[in-house]
């Protein structure tokens, strides 16, 4: 199994600032996914990160609103752009471990915008 | 209709009973059928995972697969009250860069 680590664990953020959220990895990964975790809402894959490639954005989800960075094989980011109340969410980084059956999260990250 | 279905509860049932907890789909090329478990303020953990058709027992948890009837099944004997989290079912197809699709999550409290 792989341990995941996030910071922060949670910020309560004003309307129209930018929050980068940080994962980190105890082992090298390939593939590092980010979701959201609306209220009442199922998991939602936001983007699929490569180390050395763009990431790859799941359809209602854009790079302009939420860059990527993936500089190694441990570490990843997420930034939360211009928000808006709307933005208000759990955001967790996950990674694969034998299969794509077998995912690992981080604790989340709990975002409130005002 | 939605990909994954799932009643969100809250499900409260006496300590030592059998929990039944179900999800429904509509995608038959669903083949991977995963179970994680959330307690409150933590990320998701895997409970199970089957492959295609069949049942899977894990200590007190067992995974039922239907794929004739698209529906899904945990189910949790000698319940405790550890066990009170959110349980999310997940599907998804077998290509790589198939994703998985998470139903909402059904709330479960045991009541001791």
């Amino acid at each position: 199994s792989a341990v995941i680590s996030q910071k922060p664990s949670r910020d309560i953020c004003q309307r129209g600032t930018s929050l980068t959220i940080q994962c980190q990895v105890d082992s090298q990964v390939t593939m590092m996914f980010w979701y959201r975790q609306q209220p009442g809402q199922s998991l939602t894959l936001i983007a699929t990160a490569n180390q050395g490639s763009e990431a790859t954005y799941e359809s209602g989800f854009v790079i302009d609103k939420f860059p990527i960075s993936r500089p190694n094989l441990t570490f990843s980011t997420l930034t939360v752009s211009n928000m808006s109340p709307e933005d208000s969410s759990i955001y967790l980084c996950s990674v694969e471990g034998l299969g794509k059956e077998t995912q690992y999260f981080g604790p989340g990250t709990r975002l409130l915008v005002l | 209709q939605k990909e994954v279905e799932q009643d969100p509860g809250p499900l409260s049932v006496p300590e030592g009973a059998i929990v039944s907890l179900n999800c429904t789909y509509s995608n038959s090329a669903f083949q991977y059928f995963m179970w994680y478990r959330q307690y409150s303020r933590k990320g998701p953990e895997l409970l199970m995972y089957t492959y295609s058709s069949g049942n899977k027992e894990d200590g007190r948890f067992t995974a039922q697969v239907d794929k004739s009837s698209k529906y899904i099944s945990l189910f949790i004997r000698d319940s405790q009250p550890s066990d009170s989290a959110t349980y999310l079912c997940a599907m998804s197809e077998v290509g790589r860069d198939d994703k998985i699709i998470f139903g909402k999550g059904t709330r479960l409290h045991i009541l001791p």
